[in-house]
């Protein structure tokens, strides 16, 4: 089982849309997890973390679920510029991040 | 966060050369990263510097190959050396954790060995 496992997409969705990306880790030893943003040919940028209760930051909610080994990232109302991949990262401390390969998605106008 | 500046941002280079990757930090960090990550794929770690002390490298990643130099705390370079074209890549180098445990990247050095 890979350590990080998300559906690589893509996500071809219309402006507007309420779109959920999910995140499976193998390591229960995990302890903090991120969602970042990649655009093409750019580096990832740090979308947010992901708290045990479940955190927003606007149109982005992200939860985790550490019984099931489970992050997912939710986005409403979809934007022209949430076009990108979102990479699933697991920090398990002492251990190198672990990133996962990534969901695209596309918004169409 | 801290900003990264990484150069170069590209190169094309010829089989057997090498090409050493520049990340300078506008604030002082204990360690850096570095990472690859090829076509399609995600980041796989290189291997991580300290200052002071000689890199740790990933399975799969040596020192021959990859030299890292780690003179202090704002600077490193990553060399990939004798490139083949399975050496194409983009490159990045990386610090962390800042703030809400997040890391930040430099922009990335897109590799072509022809």
């Amino acid at each position: 089982r890979k350590e990080v496992e998300q559906d690589p997409g893509p996500f071809n969705v219309p402006e507007g849309a309420t779109v959920a990306f999910n995140c499976t880790y193998s390591n229960s030893a995990s302890q903090s997890f991120f969602w970042y943003r990649q655009d093409c040919r750019k580096e990832p940028k740090l979308l947010m973390s992901v708290y045990s209760s479940g955190n927003e930051d606007g149109r982005f909610t992200a939860q985790l679920n550490r019984a099931s080994q489970y992050i997912s990232l939710l986005i409403r109302d979809s934007k022209l510029s949430d076009s990108a991949t979102y990479l699933c990262v697991v920090d398990s401390g002492n251990t190198p991040l672990v990133f996962g390969k990534g969901t695209r998605l596309s918004v169409i106008a | 966060s801290a900003v990264i500046s990484q150069k170069p941002s590209r190169d094309i280079c010829q089989r057997g050369t090498s090409l050493t990757i520049q990340c300078q930090v506008d604030s002082q960090v204990t360690m850096m990263f570095w990472y690859r990550q090829q076509p399609g794929q995600s980041l796989t770690l290189i291997a991580t510097a300290n200052q002071g002390s000689e890199a740790t490298y990933e399975s799969g990643f040596v020192i021959d190959k990859f030299p890292i130099s780690r003179p202090n705390l704002t600077f490193s370079t990553l060399t990939v050396s004798n490139m083949s074209p399975e050496d194409s890549s983009i490159y990045l180098c990386s610090v962390g954790p800042g703030g809400l445990g997040g890391y930040t990247f430099g922009s990335g050095t897109r590799l072509t060995v022809v």
